[in-house]
């Protein structure tokens, strides 16, 4: 069975880094065609796409975020990590991770249950 | 704003067929993808690739493509497709930059 869990603090102050943790089971990020991406939804608003990491450990980013977020893997640990520098309120949200599979569905088949991430001092 | 386009909000009532339209000018050259969101609760795929259902959706899900639109319909809505739906592609200048739409609220009269 296939799952994916977010992890992070809940409330971050103005200016600080995020750093949030996806931890999955029941697949390996090593293998051929599999990704992990990060997507946020602030309260109310529409699904926003960060960030993706692939097997081969190929990263991509949104372009209005970019010089802000970094995407790693830990395959020892099954994890993949998403820092966010400089956070602000706007930033609030839920984090969620996902896998696609490019050789298979192409699409996020398996969503983490999202992490809510508040940003206030 | 966002590169795929989608109405804010469709109305039905049960038992009718509902109709969520996504526009994009990347629609033509990338698959789009569909997802249903429940209140608190995390996306689920329900239609990938234009046209193709996961296993575990029900069949009254489908989805078509034509042009710079893909369609997602929803025939005999039960009050349990009330969510809201998102689609998803890749940026049309690089498919490794993914784009969601702004999501459809449907609701179940």
């Amino acid at each position: 069975q296939v799952t994916l869990r977010e992890s992070g603090p809940a409330l971050v102050q103005p200016t600080q880094t995020l750093t949030l943790t996806c931890t999955f089971s029941g697949f390996s990020l090593k293998t051929s065609g599999m990704c992990v991406s990060w997507i946020r939804q602030p309260p109310g608003k529409a699904l926003e796409w960060l960030a993706l990491i692939d097997w081969d450990e190929d990263k991509f980013y949104s372009t209005s975020l970019k010089s802000r977020l970094t995407i790693s893997m830990d395959t020892s640990k099954n994890q993949v990590v998403l820092t966010v520098t400089n956070m602000d309120p706007v930033d609030t949200a839920t984090y969620f991770c996902a896998r696609m599979t490019t050789n298979g569905p192409a699409a996020f088949d398996i969503w983490g249950q999202g992490t809510v991430i508040s940003v206030s001092s | 704003s966002y590169d795929l386009t989608q109405p804010p909000s469709v109305s039905v009532s049960p038992g009718q067929t509902a109709r969520i339209t996504c526009s994009g000018d990347t629609l033509p050259e990338h698959y789009a993808h569909w997802y249903q969101q429940r209140p608190g609760q995390a996306p689920i795929l329900v239609i990938y690739k234009d046209t193709e259902r996961p296993s575990g959706i029900p069949e009254r899900f489908s989805g078509s493509s034509s042009g710079t639109t893909v369609t997602l319909t929803i025939s005999g809505v039960q009050a349990e497709d009330e969510a809201d739906y998102y689609c998803q592609s890749t940026d049309i200048n690089d498919s490794h930059y993914v784009v969601f739409g702004g999501g459809t609220k449907l609701t179940v009269l």
